[in-house]
């Protein structure tokens, strides 16, 4: 098993630029989710998703977008990059019952926005 | 909204001395989850409490969960410099999908 991967590991956006961040996983998780770490800040939760077809907001959701169609993947979309975007952004996924258990988090992706 | 808190926020230690952590939530958490982060890595899960008033035991790691369920806290024995890194507590609300995390607390072991 491959685990969460997480596509690319690094990514440089100027500012009104578009990207998607790509995460996937193999251990048929229901539930996924996005965080970013900021120094001294934590993780913090971006958007989460259930199953397949049902996202939700996080504590920090304005400027992304997700969508969840496949178990495997669950894909984040930046709309239109901003300097206040840089951070390491990581997937996670774990089984769903009831509630979020144990996280397999991805390698992460470092993101700088110019 | 629910927020779970930290502290200390940096703990600096000598090789051999003990180190603890310790996690607040604001409100009744379903369970609470620890997890390390190596430098410059991805966290990784520890462990996992349930019950209220839970203790656990991985090797030199002692876990709590208060009775209230709002409360933990990770206790070290005797640190390593493997264990550097930073120690966070993350837990969902009862009844509640999202996994909110502490700020974490980064442990250095001097040797």
């Amino acid at each position: 098993n491959a685990g969460v991967t997480q596509t690319p590991k690094f990514q440089v956006l100027k500012t009104g630029q578009s990207m998607t961040l790509q995460c996937a996983q193999d251990m048929n998780h229901e539930y996924m989710s996005w965080y970013r770490q900021d120094p001294g800040m934590g993780l913090r939760l971006i958007h989460y998703s259930v199953g397949a077809g049902i996202t939700d907001q996080g504590e920090v959701p304005n400027g992304y977008n997700v969508s969840r169609s496949t178990t495997e993947d669950f894909p984040l979309r930046l709309l239109s990059a901003a300097p206040s975007q840089t951070s390491v952004y990581f997937c996670a996924s774990s089984y769903w019952a009831g509630g979020p258990y144990e996280q397999y988090f991805g390698p992460g992706t470092r993101l700088t926005v110019t | 909204g629910q927020q779970v808190m930290q502290i200390p926020q940096y703990q600096h230690v000598q090789e051999g001395e003990d180190f603890t952590t310790y996690c607040n939530s604001s409100t009744t958490l379903s369970n609470i989850q620890w997890y390390k982060q190596r430098p410059g890595g991805h966290p990784v899960f520890l462990i996992q409490l349930v019950k209220s008033g839970e203790v656990k035991k991985q090797k030199r790691l002692t876990f709590q969960f208060g009775e209230a369920k709002k409360n933990s806290s990770l206790h070290i024995t005797a640190t390593q410099t493997t264990d550097v890194g930073t120690y966070f507590c993350a837990g969902p609300e009862t009844s509640g999908s999202r996994l909110t995390f502490g700020e974490g607390t980064q442990l250095t072991v001097n040797p």
